[in-house]
């Protein structure tokens, strides 16, 4: 059983560019969330999502960040027009439906620079 | 805010020996979920164990337990028989609770060195 898939690990990107982070949830689990990890600092929440609803965005920084997950494929975290302030590593969480266990499983992360 | 604190930056401990890491958190809710989360070099998260608020039993996984005291909101790990590969930041973590399982509100972290 696969755990949680993200990519692409590292990302690059310079000033203005667009950053899109994948994450793929571990079979069978239904929710995901995505949280930043800036240096030397905790995860702090960002997005909830089951397929094609945003449940909870209250993390999301009010313009440039977007989130989707979508009836088939991946979720997608999309940030435009990258700054400085967005350099950090993204993770990507999943749990099982909301009559099971509610402990998230997390991601290898990606680490987006912007130069 | 509800937050959850860890108010030991770092920690060290000598390989074999016993280590208790400190959380406190604050929350309105009666029933919620704690959490202690592991981050090696690698910066994988890796869970290590979770208490259930309206049990009162001390969660135990292995060489891993916790001190769950509900009314003083607070939530310690304790490690036993400490080895290299403990050597990790560890985070703990509280879920919104209620009727919802959703964002997990993390502290900022014990960075734990097991020494040989």
């Amino acid at each position: 059983n696969a755990g949680v898939m993200q990519n692409p690990r590292h990302l690059v990107r310079r000033r203005g560019q667009e950053a899109r982070l994948r994450c793929s949830p571990m079979k069978g689990h239904s929710h995901v969330y995505w949280y930043r990890q800036l240096p030397e600092e905790g995860l702090k929440f960002m997005v909830y999502l089951q397929k094609e609803n945003i449940i909870d965005e209250s993390g999301m920084p009010k313009e440039r960040f977007s989130a989707e997950f979508p009836k088939e494929g991946p979720s997608i975290l999309r940030i435009q027009q990258v700054v400085r302030g967005d350099s950090a590593a993204y993770f990507c969480a999943s749990s099982p439906p909301r009559t099971s266990r509610p402990e998230q499983y997390f991601g290898p992360g990606t680490r987006l620079t912007v130069t | 805010a509800q937050t959850v604190t860890q108010s030991q930056p770092e920690m060290s401990v000598q390989e074999a020996e016993t280590v208790t890491l400190s959380c406190t958190y604050d929350t309105s809710e009666s029933n919620y979920y704690l959490f202690w989360y592991k981050q090696p070099p690698s910066r994988q998260m890796i869970l290590v164990i979770r208490q259930e608020a309206y049990k009162q039993q001390n969660a135990t996984e292995n060489r891993f337990s916790v001190n769950f005291q509900k009314a003083a909101k607070s939530f310690s790990l304790k490690i036993s028989d400490s080895q290299l590969g403990d050597t990790a930041m560890y985070f703990c973590a509280r879920n919104a609770g209620g009727t919802s399982y959703g964002k997990l509100t993390f502290g900022q972290g014990t960075i734990l060195t097991v020494h040989p």
